[in-house]
């Protein structure tokens, strides 16, 4: 089966950095996708990790280690805008699941 | 500029009138799917399509039909809309997975539509 695991939510202040955890358990893997997404909008793609590691795009960075079925989604220098769902995604066997998302507030 | 365009944006409909949502996709991907998304539910996958004449259940099929006549097209059809079809639905699209080093395969980004609202009163 497919299980994708992320806390629901999370609060954080501006200028700080926050660390968003994703779990998962699936059938086979193939790539593990972070996206943004702001109340009633699209998801747009922040980041693709499919080997163990670290990749690092500006203020945002997404870990996998493939072995504890783990990933984070590392965002630096919080900024209001940042305020959003974020959603970790899973394509193993099966096309592209996703878990249901992290609420993040960012406050002055 | 490469894009998904879904229609309509917003709808409002009665329990048992067709409805057809379209997609649109200009960037020749073979890989389109549709999404509803719920409260609490998050991002859950009604059929998906690798390529031309080639449609698969998601996770929430019952209900909804869809066709795949044309590569750039994927059309949702809710034969007979029910109150509980209410939901934010989006199209996606992305290239297939491909092999790299290492005999890893890889895949591109899945590209969303803007989403359409539907109300089944």
């Amino acid at each position: 089966g497919q299980n994708i695991d992320q806390p629901t939510e999370m609060t954080a202040t501006e200028g700080a950095i926050v660390q968003i955890n994703c779990t998962y358990q699936t059938s086979g893997f193939n790539g593990l996708f972070w996206y943004q997404q702001h109340a009633g909008e699209a998801p747009t793609f922040l980041s693709y990790n499919v080997l163990d590691g670290l990749e690092e795009k500006g203020r945002f960075s997404s870990f996998l280690s493939r072995s504890k079925g783990y990933s984070y989604l590392l965002l630096k220098e919080l900024q209001m805008k940042d305020s959003a769902s974020y959603l970790c995604a899973v394509i193993g066997n099966t096309p592209l699941v996703f878990g249901k998302g992290t609420r993040l507030s960012v406050i002055a | 500029e490469a894009q998904v365009t879904q229609n309509p944006r917003y709808l409002i409909t009665v329990t048992g009138k067709k409805l057809t949502v379209t997609c649109s996709q200009n960037m020749n991907h073979e890989y389109m799917s549709w999404y509803r998304q719920d409260p609490g539910l998050g991002l859950r996958q009604i059929y998906y399509s690798m390529n031309v004449e080639v449609t698969d259940k998601g996770d929430v099929p019952e209900g909804y039909k869809v066709s795949r006549k044309e590569k750039r097209n994927f059309p949702l059809i809710l034969e007979s809309p029910s109150p509980n079809q209410t939901s934010l639905y989006f199209c996606a699209s992305s290239t297939r997975r491909r092999e790299i080093a290492g005999g890893i395969t890889s895949t591109d980004t899945q590209y969303f539509g803007p989403g359409t609202r539907l109300t089944v009163l």
